[in-house]
This record gives structure tokens, C-alpha cells and sequence, in this order.
């Protein structure tokens, strides 16, 4: 079936770097794609959203690279921060007023000082 | 952070036992959602809601029922709860014109022995 995922489960960098959290998604027909920041003992949170005709965008020292070839979805955190240090989730929405999305498993940022 | 308050926070309660958690808004947002979060799976959609009495079947629904008697409440119940319903329960708010970005709940912390 259609189906979300992550690459790795968890990322160690050492403060400073850019960190890349990578998901492949497999529904060719999802049109946006989302990721979402989940901190210990909260909730998620939204960070940034790419539309499927989008390849790049990018935030607040965040970009989301979206390559529909090889159906891969990344997300990129400049100068990582001790604050950063959370699971990361992928999710996926189609079209046709669906407002679900489907989520994968998330991957765990580690930030070391 | 949106309006989103989950109650109660922690709970726990034996098999056979019904439970109701419950999730308020003050965002008057029209959709708001019941997932579960399990390790090794992605978050879950139990339940959501398009309005006041509009409720909708997830992915995992099975063992749950919802009702949404007002605007700001959405009540997830599990009508007998099983061991295998010991898990994180977050709710989630959206509003039509933002529909991507879901805001969450701080999450009810389940546990069925």
C-alpha cells in the first residue's frame, strides 16, 4: 500500500552543522508534504509545508527539497541549535479536500554542544 | 501556541474499564482530529470531526468512538479499554484556510493494565 517513511531513525550533529532529515514517500499523487517538529513530552509541530509542483522552499533557517523523480523529501536545518534537538516527521496530503495527512515514523535529531 | 488543551494528562486504568478523554479548543476551528502515537509507528488517526455532530471514521478506529457536541469539544471514548490501547493520544485543530498546518494538543498519556 501507499505508505511514508524515513531514511534514519536518528541523526547525532554537533551544534552548528546543517543537519539533513531525509523521507521517501511512495503515493505519487500526495499534493503537499509536510514536516513536522515534535519536541519530548509534546505535541508536534508544524514547521514547513511544500506543495508537490514546488522543488524547493524554505523558511526560517529551514529548507524543504521536495525531488518527484525519485520520490524523496528532505529537510534541511541551517547552523543547528540545541533547541532543534526533537523527532522530525514527514507527512503527506492529497487532494480533493482531504485535509489528513498520512505521517511516517519520524527521525530523532540529536544536537551535542 | 493555538488553543488546544487535552484532559486529563495522564491516566491510567484497568482492562474492561470504559475511558474518555477530552480535547478542547478555543481556535473555533471547524476540523479536529484524535490520533494515537505508538513506537515504531507514525502517528495514527482514530477519529476526526468536520463540524458539530460530522464525525468520520480513521485508520484505527476500531475499539473508539467520538462525539462533538460543540464547537470546542471533541471526546474521544474507548468504550472497554484493552492493554493494546496503551499509547499517546493527541488531538489536533485545523482550520479550512490554513489546512495544512495542524495544531496538536500536549498529548494524554494512556495506560491500560
Amino acid at each position: 500500500g501507499e505508505s511514508v517513511g524515513l531514511h534514519l531513525p536518528t541523526l547525532s550533529v554537533q551544534e552548528g552543522d546543517n543537519s539533513i532529515i531525509n523521507c521517501a514517500y511512495s503515493n505519487s499523487a500526495s499534493d503537499y508534504f509536510i514536516w513536522y517538529k515534535q519536541e519530548s513530552g509534546k505535541g508536534p509541530q508544524f514547521i514547513i509545508d511544500i506543495r508537490s509542483n514546488m522543488d524547493k522552499r524554505q523558511g526560517q533557517r529551514v529548507t524543504v527539497l521536495l525531488n518527484k523523480t525519485v520520490k524523496h523529501l528532505s529537510l534541511q536545518i541551517a547552523a543547528t541549535q540545541p533547541g532543534d534537538s526533537a523527532v522530525y516527521f514527514c507527512a503527506e496530503k492529497g487532494t480533493g479536500g482531504s485535509y489528513i495527512p498520512t505521517f511516517g515514523r519520524g527521525t530523532s535529531l540529536i544536537v551535542h554542544p | 501556541d493555538a488553543g488546544i488543551t487535552q484532559s486529563p494528562r495522564h491516566k491510567v486504568t484497568e482492562t474492561g474499564t470504559p475511558v474518555t478523554l477530552r480535547c478542547h479548543q478555543t481556535e473555533n476551528h471547524r476540523y479536529m482530529y484524535w490520533y494515537r502515537q505508538d513506537p515504531g509507528h507514525g502517528l495514527r488517526l482514530i477519529h476526526y470531526s468536520y463540524g458539530v455532530k460530522d464525525t468520520d471514521k480513521g485508520e484505527v478506529s476500531d475499539g473508539y468512538s467520538v462525539s462533538r457536541s460543540k464547537t470546542e469539544d471533541f471526546l474521544l471514548t474507548l468504550e472497554s479499554a484493552t492493554s493494546s490501547q496503551t499509547s499517546v493520544y493527541f488531538c489536533a485543530i485545523n482550520d479550512r484556510n490554513v489546512q495544512n498546518e495542524q495544531y496538536f494538543g500536549p498529548g494524554t498519556r494512556l495506560t491500560v493494565t
